[in-house]
């Protein structure tokens, strides 16, 4: 049985960076078959997915077009954990943060989710 | 990107009776492998998102078989044949057939009359 357990602040300082781990247990974040995600819930912008990482003989990432070039999603193999770092966040950053596990083109496994409220 | 759009948006139920959610997409969700990526997730309040169905008709171990997925191309439903009271939440369909990109229908809430 998967499980993914998140945790990280859940409260972030506008301009500053938001950071979350997801500690993987059940599966490897080295798995050729896997890949692991990042999504946001907010009632503005709903489900949005925001970056992946994933292992096919080297590491790959993918990002979405909304957060490119603020988000970063690494793996940690010594530690079975993946991260999400989201730098620059303002407040339509606040949302429940969710990692996820893809298995056959679609995510099946979820962590719990972290509320992350940027403010001052 | 593909755009998904559910309706209704709010679907109150009377226990016992069957619902129906829609799930449009703006493209064909036919990969190029041959499936279809189409999945249907359950969040009840509080709780992550659970997925109840997968490439449109396969149910999730666990799911019980009043949940139906249908559909192909770019119409999709999820029936529910007798709504029970723990049934009450919001119901997402996603596609992942256009990767990397996840993307989610606005969502439907389903509530009890």
């Amino acid at each position: 049985q998967v499980q993914l357990h998140q945790s990280g602040p859940r409260l972030v300082k506008p301009s500053q960076s938001l950071s979350l781990t997801c500690a993987i247990s059940g599966d490897s974040v080295s798995s050729n078959s896997a890949a692991w995600n990042w999504i946001r819930q907010s009632p503005s912008r709903g489900l949005e997915w925001l970056g992946r990482t994933y292992y096919r003989s080297k590491w790959y990432n993918d990002y979405a077009i909304s957060v490119k070039g603020r988000i970063t999603v690494n793996p940690d193999t010594s530690r079975n954990e993946f991260s999400l770092q989201l730098n620059s966040v303002t407040p339509e950053d606040t949302a429940v943060y969710y990692c996820a596990r893809d298995s056959g083109h679609t995510a099946d496994y979820w962590g719990q989710g972290t509320l992350v409220t940027v403010s001052s | 990107d593909v755009v998904m759009t559910q309706s209704p948006l709010s679907l109150p139920v009377t226990l016992g009776q069957p619902a129906s959610i829609s799930c449009r997409s703006s493209q064909s969700l036919v990969h190029s492998d041959g499936n279809t990526y189409l999945t249907w997730f359950q969040q009840r309040p509080g709780q992550s998102p659970r997925r109840l169905i997968y490439k449109v008709s396969n149910r999730d171990s666990g799911v019980p078989d009043r949940f139906t997925g249908s559909g192909s191309g770019t119409d999709f439903t999820l029936k529910i044949t007798r709504v029970e009271a723990e049934d009450v939440g919001v119901y997402y369909c996603m596609q992942s057939t256009h990767w990397p990109h996840y993307t989610f229908g606005q969502g439907t809430k389903l509530e009890i009359k």
